[in-house]
């Protein structure tokens, strides 16, 4: 079993519209968690950390349930720039441990 | 603030060669950086923990005689491919975390190595 297991995707969802991702992870230990957003043939760049009571950064929603050991990712209001892969991480130690990322196709 | 600079961008370059890959942290001291590597369509695979001052760290499978690591300073490390081959070619990523502990790692913009 992969340390970290995604989404497979890809969604391919209109402008406008919700999208969820999930993640779940095995190390019970791990302690942060975040969200990357890469684009193509780009490096990950952070979206958002994901803290234990849950976190909004505009349209963008995360969270975190320690008890079934995943976490997610709300998307509102999908944009065509919004296109690309998500990607979770997780820290068990001082290593991030990367998801295989899923990708979001937003079209007009 | 937190940017992490990685020279080159991309290289290409003939078998047998050895490539140095540069990581910086520009605003900030890293004590250790992660290097990455990651084939088309798949994700980030650490490769290893690159300690100031000390070894490097290689995950399980990744040959520390093919892959160089040096953190000499504070601010810099660099991986070293050496006599690299076309299995080589891959996109190649350093990051670094300030402050250390739970933060989030910033990733530089990242090394694609093509190999002939």
């Amino acid at each position: 079993r992969k340390e970290v297991e995604q989404d497979p995707g890809p969604f391919n969802v209109p402008e406008g519209a919700t999208v969820a991702f999930n993640c779940t992870y095995s190390n019970s230990a791990s302690q942060s968690f975040f969200w990357y957003r890469q684009d193509c043939r780009k490096e990950p760049k952070l979206l958002m950390s994901v803290y234990s009571s849950g976190n909004e950064d505009g349209r963008f929603t995360a969270q975190l349930n320690r008890a079934s050991q995943y976490i997610s990712l709300l998307i509102r209001d999908s944009k065509l720039s919004d296109s690309a892969t998500y990607l979770c991480a997780v820290r068990p130690g001082n290593k991030l441990v990367f998801g295989a990322g899923t990708i979001l196709r937003v079209k007009s | 603030g937190a940017v992490v600079s990685q020279h080159p961008s991309w290289v290409i370059c003939k078998s047998g060669t050895s490539v140095k890959i540069e990581c910086r942290s520009l605003d900030f001291q890293a004590t250790t950086m992660f290097w990455y590597r990651q084939f088309p369509k798949q994700s980030l695979m650490l490769m290893a923990t690159s300690n100031e001052g000390s070894k490097a760290t290689y995950e399980q499978g990744v040959e520390k005689d093919k892959f160089l690591i040096n953190h000499a300073s504070l601010t810099l490390s660099t991986l070293t491919v050496t006599s690299a081959h076309p299995e080589d070619s891959s996109f190649y990523i350093c990051s670094a975390t300030p402050g250390g502990g739970n933060q989030p790692q910033h990733f530089g913009d990242g090394t694609r190595l093509s190999i002939l």
